[in-house]
């Protein structure tokens, strides 16, 4: 059965306190991982997509990196605006365009 | 970037009543759209996916004679939800996809039955 695990559920970090958010995946055919970013009560927003295991992506304090297994998002340096749950998705080779989501990781950020 | 936008934004009708829910693409051509349901502190649950001119392609246990779906142009999706109940409250978000795989996610909108 595909799944997308996200680890930990909760994050509590102090501001400037880096680190990684996990996103494993036992899906076949991926065709591509997107991470979003989603705010109470708001819609998730795009953050990245990620299409072969070795690719990485950078946008201000956020780095994604991808292998066959897993995913993770690197925040370096948090603020307390960085707080929000951080959602992964993987797309697969079914010829559906659905995407398949991750339960979120709760990040919270503190100053 | 990609803007997709919701309407309304929050919406409290009463039971037994129907609601529609506008979902459109602003900046882009929007070949697929997607609702979805969240649940407070869950992930986004997939209803349908639809094409724009065909049926909508609903997900095992969504009632499409609750949920009705309508994709008639590249840019506008409305999902209507019939003869609501108040377990039916939730946030309904749509998202919208182009030629490429990426999906753009709308505001989202807040139904409460009452």
């Amino acid at each position: 059965e595909d799944q997308v695990t996200q680890s930990p559920e909760a994050l509590r970090l102090q501001e400037g306190e880096s680190s990684s958010l996990n996103c494993s995946y036992t899906v076949s055919g991926l065709r591509g991982l997107f991470w979003y970013r989603q705010d109470p009560g708001k819609g998730p927003e795009f953050l990245f997509t990620l299409y072969s295991a070795g690719e990485e992506k950078e946008k201000e304090r956020l780095k994604a990196t991808l292998t066959k297994k897993e995913s993770f998002l690197h925040i370096t340096a948090p603020k307390p605006e960085d707080s929000a749950t951080y959602l992964c998705a993987v797309f697969m080779d079914t010829g559906r365009r659905a995407l398949t989501f991750g339960s979120g990781t709760r990040l919270q950020v503190q100053p | 970037g990609a803007v997709v936008s919701q309407h309304p934004s929050r919406v409290i009708c009463k039971s037994g009543t129907s609601v529609k829910i506008e979902c459109r693409s602003l900046d882009f051509q929007a070949t697929t759209m997607f609702w979805y349901r969240q649940f407070p502190k869950k992930s986004l649950m997939l209803m349908a996916t639809s094409n724009e001119g065909s049926k909508a392609t609903y997900e095992q246990g969504v009632e499409k004679d609750k949920f009705l779906i309508n994709h008639a142009s590249l840019t506008l999706s409305t999902l209507t939800v019939t003869s609501a109940h108040p377990e039916d409250s939730s946030f309904y978000i749509c998202s919208a996809s182009g030629e490429a795989y990426e999906q753009y996610f709308g505001p989202g909108t807040r139904l409460t039955v009452t």
